[in-house]
Order: C-alpha cells, then sequence, then structure tokens
C-alpha cells in the first residue's frame, strides 16, 4: 500500500544552519506529495506541496522537490531560524474513486537554537 | 486565519464523564476527518466522513463515535472517557478535488483523570 517514510529525529541545528528533512515513499500511480508543519500547540498547517515529477514546491524560504526517479521529496531550508522549531511531516495522496486520504509519515522534531 | 474550528482547545474531565468534541468549518467542504495525535507525534486516522450522513471508522481503532448531520459540523464523542483516552485530537476538511491536501483545526488537548 502507499506510505511515507520520514527522517527520525529529533533534529537539533544552531540558527543560521541548513536544513534537509529526508522524505521518501511508496505508491502505485503518481501521488501529490505535500510537506506540513505543526507550530507547538497548534495543529497541521500545509507548508507546501507538489502535484508531478519534478514540481518543487517552496513557501517561507522551504524547499522540496519530487523526485519520482528516487521516490522522494526531501525537505530543506538554507537558513534557520528559531522560529521555524516545529513538527515536520511529509505526507501523499492518490485521488481513488470516493476517497482522497492523506498518508502522513511519522514527523519530524526539529528545535533551532540561537 | 481558522476557518476549521475545534472547541475545547483543552479540556480535563474526569473518568467515566461523556464527552464531546466539536469541530465546525465555514468552506463548504465535504470531507471531514478526527486524527488522533499521541505523544510520539504520530497521526492516526480514527474517523472520517465523506459528507451528511456518511462516516467511517479509520485506520486506529477507537471508542469514540462520530455524526454527520450537517456539512459544517463532525463533532466526536466519547461515552465514558478513560485515561487512556488522554491525547491530542486534531480535526481536519477537505474538498474532493484532487491534489488539495486538508486543512486542519488546532486541536483538542483532552486530559481524563
Amino acid at each position: 500500500g502507499d506510505s511515507v517514510t520520514q527522517m527520525e529525529g529529533p533534529v537539533t541545528l544552531s540558527e543560521e544552519a541548513f536544513l534537509t528533512i529526508n522524505c521518501t515513499y511508496t505508491a502505485t500511480g503518481y501521488p501529490s506529495l505535500f510537506w506540513y508543519v505543526q507550530y507547538p500547540g497548534e495543529g497541521l498547517q500545509l507548508l507546501l506541496k507538489a502535484t508531478k515529477a519534478d514540481d518543487k514546491g517552496s513557501n517561507k524560504g522551504f524547499e522540496a522537490t519530487y523526485r519520482k526517479e528516487t521516490t522522494s521529496f526531501h525537505l530543506e531550508k538554507g537558513s534557520v531560524q528559531v522560529s521555524d522549531s516545529a513538527v515536520y511531516f511529509c505526507a501523499l495522496t492518490q485521488v481513488q474513486t470516493g476517497a482522497n486520504n492523506l498518508f502522513f509519515g511519522t514527523g519530524t522534531r526539529l528545535t533551532v537554537i540561537p | 486565519e481558522a476557518d476549521i474550528y475545534q472547541t475545547p482547545r483543552y479540556l480535563v474531565i474526569g473518568t467515566g464523564k461523556k464527552i464531546t468534541l466539536e469541530c465546525s468549518q465555514t468552506m463548504g467542504h465535504d470531507k471531514m476527518y478526527w486524527y488522533q495525535q499521541d505523544p510520539g507525534m504520530e497521526l492516526h486516522l480514527i474517523h472520517y466522513s465523506y459528507g451528511v450522513n456518511s462516516t467511517e471508522k479509520g485506520d486506529l481503532s477507537s471508542e469514540s463515535t462520530v455524526s454527520r448531520i450537517r456539512t459544517e459540523h463532525f463533532p466526536l464523542t466519547l461515552e465514558s472517557a478513560r485515561p487512556s483516552h488522554t491525547s491530542q485530537y486534531l480535526c481536519a476538511s477537505s474538498v474532493d478535488r484532487p491534489n488539495y491536501g486538508y486543512t486542519f483545526g488546532s486541536g483538542t488537548r483532552l486530559t481524563v483523570v
């Protein structure tokens, strides 16, 4: 079945460091891929998405490229800030008859220290 | 600005009490979902609905029940709360369009003592 495997955390970085959170997927067909972010005490917010191979999603300095050949959607940011401390979830969806369910990874907690 | 609202944000309640967690959305989304999030962060789908009068159980077995009498409203009920129900509960909604993703509420943190 469809699934997402995320890099285990927690990840701790100093401010202005480079961030990569790995995400790989298993799916039949052509899924859409998402990154969600959950700040402390909040629900999940959509951070970025890509709907076909080679698409790059970007938002708030974060980027991820849909790589079909490596079945990956790694999240990157060139210079993290303390305010980026949160839990990041990779997810995929495939539209099937009557369904549109998101499959989430297990989440990666990022802590950025000043 | 949230278009999907969950109340209460925090709830501490005694064992055996009946509780209802509210979830409402103003976006006209047909699809709605309840997730339980454990302390390790992982999300577990416990209920979903594709529209009015449609409810289905999710991947994780749950003693809770849901109803969908109106498009905008998807409450979750626990008839008799237990300490094992202590968790974060997240509601989400979506449209029936490819690639849309979900919109989440801010969650209800439930503690059963």
